[in-house]
């Protein structure tokens, strides 16, 4: 039981390129989550999947697209890279939808560089 | 929407003293408050939560308290040791029927021996 597995762990692009950040969890949760945590501010939500077959906005989406591929798989889209979107990304899963009192699982990141 | 604020940003004690971090939330709908602790380098992980219909839990070392009137909740360790060091993230959920954590900007906190 691995849990939530990210790929790749690091990565650099150049500004304009494009990246899917990869995402999969094997505990058979519902509910899926990317975040960016940058440093002094925290963890902000990007996108979220409720549901297998759907998808929402966060916080901060701009710049951003999301698959939710089948119900272990959320994948993260960069369609033009910024240097703003430097970062480093979380998935994250919980078990159930339809509550907000559920305990989110992490994937062990991905570090990502834009030049 | 929610806004999360945390203090202190840094937080520095000797080994077996107390530390208390602290939040405030802005909506008054939030009803679930997860802690998180990330070591340096790795995910963040789930350490304590609350729900608010209860002013306090305890688990061993750690515990928090929240005041829904004032809108803040804390997060106290105890008897503190070196691996607690890490960087210490508060969040907060609405009631919506789904999860959307806002989180706090974390607090480092640093245990020397």
């Amino acid at each position: 039981n691995a849990g939530v597995t990210q790929t790749p762990k690091f990565q650099v692009l150049k500004t304009g390129q494009s990246m899917t950040l990869q995402c999969a969890q094997d505990m058979n949760h519902n509910s899926m989550y990317w975040y960016r945590q940058d440093p002094g501010m925290g963890l902000r939500l990007i996108y979220y999947s409720a549901s297998e077959g759907t998808t929402d906005k966060g916080e901060v989406p701009n710049g951003y697209n999301v698959s939710r591929l089948n119900k272990r798989e959320f994948s993260l889209r960069l369609e033009s890279a910024a240097p703003s979107q430097t970062s480093v990304y979380f998935c994250a899963s919980s078990a159930r939808s339809g509550t907000s009192t559920d305990t989110q699982y992490f994937g062990p990141g991905t570090r990502l560089t834009v030049l | 929407g929610e806004n999360v604020e945390q203090h202190p940003s840094t937080l520095s004690v000797q080994e077996g003293d107390s530390a208390v971090i602290k939040c405030t939330y802005s909506d008054s709908a939030s009803n679930y408050f997860p802690w998180y602790k990330q070591e340096l380098g790795k995910r963040p992980q789930l350490i304590i939560d609350i729900r608010s219909n209860v002013g306090e839990k305890k688990d061993q070392r750690i515990a928090v308290t929240l005041n829904k009137t004032a809108k803040h909740f804390s997060l106290h360790i105890t008897e503190t040791q070196p691996e607690d060091s890490a960087v210490y993230f508060c969040a907060a959920s609405r009631n919506t029927g789904f999860q959307k954590l806002v989180f706090g900007t974390g607090t480092r906190l640093l245990v020397s021996p």
